[in-house]
Order: structure tokens, then C-alpha cells, then sequence
């Protein structure tokens, strides 16, 4: 099955800094997702981006489906941003989501 | 739009007994719905997909009868652990398709204890 690889693991920023998350994938994709997961355990929909760039407030994200890496700006970082950030794929033959490892972001004040 | 909902939220029970999971899609049908599990600290690990009206398609390694699916209608799907042990504590959480491309919705979750 398709490989999903999320980096850095971990990331801690200062509030205000900006970040970039990395979600490389190992084959051809016709649906890439990225989500927030809040403490409380809800996935929230950032993106749905299968190629091209996106923007949303102080968060946009941009996918390269021909190198199969997807990325996800953060920027002007708040508090409010700190959870698990996950990048998930459907493989163009599959009929589900490969859920990457996530990036646990920490805002700090 | 695009809203799931699971019900219940937070569930405790007995080893031995079962327990049914909700998962429905407040505003759109939905013919292809999915169930995760989560452990802490870990990412989402797909078990199951449910498709309205057929059975469910399970994922390498999960036992189809101890975690039952059904897909009763296009917005209502519901997940069964059957003789709960403790080992099936997690965090589970479905997730519903939309009617139209690929993109996914996810419910709040449910976290299971079983005792």
C-alpha cells in the first residue's frame, strides 16, 4: 500500500513564528487531505488539496502531485494552533485515507 | 455543511459485555462511510469501510466479528464491539465521504474504556 510521511515530528514554535509541515507520499494520489486534531480528539478538515495551492487565513498549503509531497504553512502561529497536524492520502486505485505519522505542533506564548 | 456526529462520546464498560458505536452525517447522505482507530499518541488506523447497503470491507488483521459494521441507511452507520476486553480500549472515529469527490468528513469520536 501507499506510504505516507509526515515531518518534522515534532516541532515547537514561539507564538508569531511561522512553520512549515512536510507530507511526502509514495505513489499517485487522487484525494490528500490535511486535518487538525484538537485535544478533545476532533479531526478538523484544513485542506483537501490533491494538487495545487490553497489558502485559508493564516494557514495555506500546497501539493506537487508529480514529486508527491504536499506542504503545509503555518503562519503568524498562535496558541490556538498547537494539536496534531496530519496529512492523509487516497491512492488513485484505492478507496481509502493512509494516514501519515502527524507533526504534534507546540505553541508556545 | 458537511457535519458527522458519533454517538456516544465516552463510553465505560465490563469485560465481556458489547458495546454499539453511532456514526451519522447530519446534512449529507453518505454511501460510503469508514471507521478509525486511534491509540494515544499514535495516527489514525483505518478498520473498516462500510458501504450503504452491502457488508463491510475490513482491513488486514481486524476481526469482523468482534468489531461488527452495519450500514443501514445513507446516513446512519453503526460500529459493534463485541465482548469487550480491555485491549479494545481506544478511541475510535468514523469518518463519512462526501457525495461528490473524494474528500472525507470526521465524526468527534468515541473513547472506549473497557474495565
Amino acid at each position: 500500500g501507499i506510504q505516507v510521511e509526515q515531518s518534522p515530528p515534532d516541532l515547537i514554535l514561539q507564538e508569531g513564528a511561522n512553520s512549515t509541515l512536510r507530507c511526502n507520499f509514495s505513489d499517485s494520489v487522487n484525494n490528500l487531505q490535511w486535518f487538525h486534531q484538537n485535544p478533545w480528539g476532533q479531526l478538523i478538515n484544513l485542506f483537501y488539496i490533491p494538487s495545487g495551492t490553497k489558502q485559508n487565513g493564516r494557514l495555506s498549503a500546497t501539493t506537487v502531485a508529480t514529486e508527491r509531497y504536499s506542504l503545509l504553512y503555518i503562519s503568524s502561529s498562535q496558541t490556538t494552533d498547537s494539536g496534531v497536524y496530519f496529512c492523509a492520502v487516497e491512492e488513485t486505485a484505492g478507496n481509502k485515507l493512509t494516514f501519515g505519522g502527524g507533526t504534534r505542533v507546540l505553541v508556545k506564548p | 455543511g458537511a457535519v458527522v456526529s458519533q454517538h456516544p462520546s465516552r463510553v465505560i464498560c465490563k469485560s465481556g459485555t458489547s458495546v454499539k458505536i453511532e456514526c451519522r452525517s447530519l446534512d449529507f447522505q453518505a454511501t460510503t462511510m469508514f471507521w478509525y482507530r486511534q491509540f494515544p499518541k499514535q495516527s489514525l488506523m483505518l478498520m473498516a469501510t462500510s458501504n450503504e447497503g452491502s457488508k463491510a470491507t475490513y482491513e488486514q488483521g481486524v476481526e469482523k466479528d468482534k468489531f461488527l459494521i452495519n450500514h443501514a441507511s445513507l446516513t446512519l452507520s453503526t460500529l459493534t464491539v463485541t465482548s469487550a476486553h480491555p485491549e479494545d480500549s481506544s478511541f475510535y472515529i468514523c469518518s463519512a465521504r462526501a457525495p461528490v469527490g473524494y474528500e472525507q468528513y470526521f465524526g468527534p469520536g468515541t473513547r472506549l474504556t473497557v474495565t
